[in-house]
Order: C-alpha cells, then structure tokens, then sequence
C-alpha cells in the first residue's frame, strides 16, 4: 500500500458540531502532517508529527486538536469550528523528518462549516 | 523574510513550446528542494527533488545557489502537462513550505 488514505472525502458541519478527520498510511512512515488548502491558495502547514510525537503546532487555534494515537493513523479533532474553517484539509506522511524525505499526500476532506 | 516566490500565477505556452516555472526562495542554511504538482482531480504528487538530480516526465529543476533559485525545465511542453506546480523549499526537517503556485496551460 504506497498511498496516504484520508476519510471522509467530504464533511459539513455546524459550528458547534464536534467532528474528526481520519488520515491512515501503511507504508512504514514516521512523521506525518496536516496542512490547510483555501481555494486558490497554497497547502498551509497546522502541525506534524514525528515518531508520533507532535514536533511543530503553527499557532493552530485550539478548536483543532490533532492526535496520533500510533504510527499509521493521524486524527484531526474538530470543535466549534467557525465557517472561516472551511477549507481542504490534506494529510501527508514522509519516511521520517528528514530534509531529504518527500512528503506523500492524500486526496484531502474538503470541510464545509455552515 | 524567509520566503518562496513563484512569480507567475499563470503560464501558457503552445504545445511543444519550452517551459520554465521560476522560483526563488530565501531561506538560511541549506534548504531541501522540490517541485510538486497538482493535475486536474488528483492529489499533490512530488514531481522532482534537488538531491534527486533527475528528469521525471522531461522536467529538470537546476539549483543555482548565487541566485538562489530552483527554476523547472522542459524543453518541448505536452498537453498532459498542464496543472498547478508548487515550488516547496524544505528549510529543516519537519516543515515543508509551499510558494503560491504556477498554473501551467499548454495549449494544442
């Protein structure tokens, strides 16, 4: 399995709904990544993960609190989300945070906050 | 400022026709570099990497440190090439950033 497996494909939510985004890889990967995508815009990197320890918080506001409960599997946590919110949520993984290491993306949760 | 610039939002060149998509970046130390791409409907994909030194699909990607650039090449452009290509500086371990992209349109 080589590919970065992001669930649910599509998410719309109230803002005072509590949901979560899956991220799942099993290629033997150690760091792994959550970035932000507007329309039009760039990925934004929110945190990553290093040997299951968060290593790098963007100054994300606390109404996203990610978790990486083991080495396959990365969960983003969704809490009074405000429409601003809205956005492509991109998971990606990488062989370890080495400079050298590609990152490897899935096809994101495009998050709607109504 | 540490930073990436890609400045063309938007290039479109005849089928055929060389391809340069220009970024520059300013970052301390030394940087990691790559080329990502993203076609119509599918997921960011890593296209090339400096260490790499190598041609995938026909692109090559040169890093000139006096200018501080990692500009990418094509000699003759394909239809199938056309997509959102991001210039992403990797400048230490864990944080990979991204510039704000170039469409590349090649028209028939």
């Amino acid at each position: 399995d080589t590919e970065v497996t992001q669930t649910p494909k599509h998410l719309v939510m109230g803002m005072t709904n509590k949901k979560s985004l899956k991220c799942e890889q099993h290629m033997g990967h150690r760091a792994m990544y959550w970035y932000k995508q507007k329309a039009k815009k760039p990925p934004e990197l929110m945190f990553v993960y290093s040997y299951e320890k968060l290593s790098i918080n963007e100054s994300v506001p606390s109404r996203f609190s990610p978790e990486c409960p083991n080495s396959s599997l990365l969960n983003l946590h969704l809490h009074a989300l405000q429409p601003e919110d809205s956005a492509l949520y991109l998971c990606a993984s990488s062989q370890d945070s080495g400079l050298r290491s590609p990152l490897h993306f899935g096809n994101g949760t495009r998050l709607t906050v109504t | 400022a540490q930073r990436v610039t890609q400045p063309e939002k938007l290039l479109s060149v005849f089928k055929g026709a060389p391809v340069e998509l220009k970024c520059n970046y300013s970052y301390s130390g030394s940087p990691e570099l790559f080329w990502y791409v993203q076609y119509s409907r599918q997921r960011l994909q890593l296209l090339l990497r400096h260490i790499s030194r190598e041609s995938i699909k026909g692109f090559t990607a040169d890093l000139n440190k006096g200018e501080t650039s990692f500009h990418l090449k094509k000699p003759f452009a394909q239809e199938e090439d056309s997509a959102m290509y991001y210039c992403a500086p990797r400048p230490y371990g864990n944080k990979l950033v991204f510039g704000a992209g170039t469409i590349l349109r090649v028209k028939s």
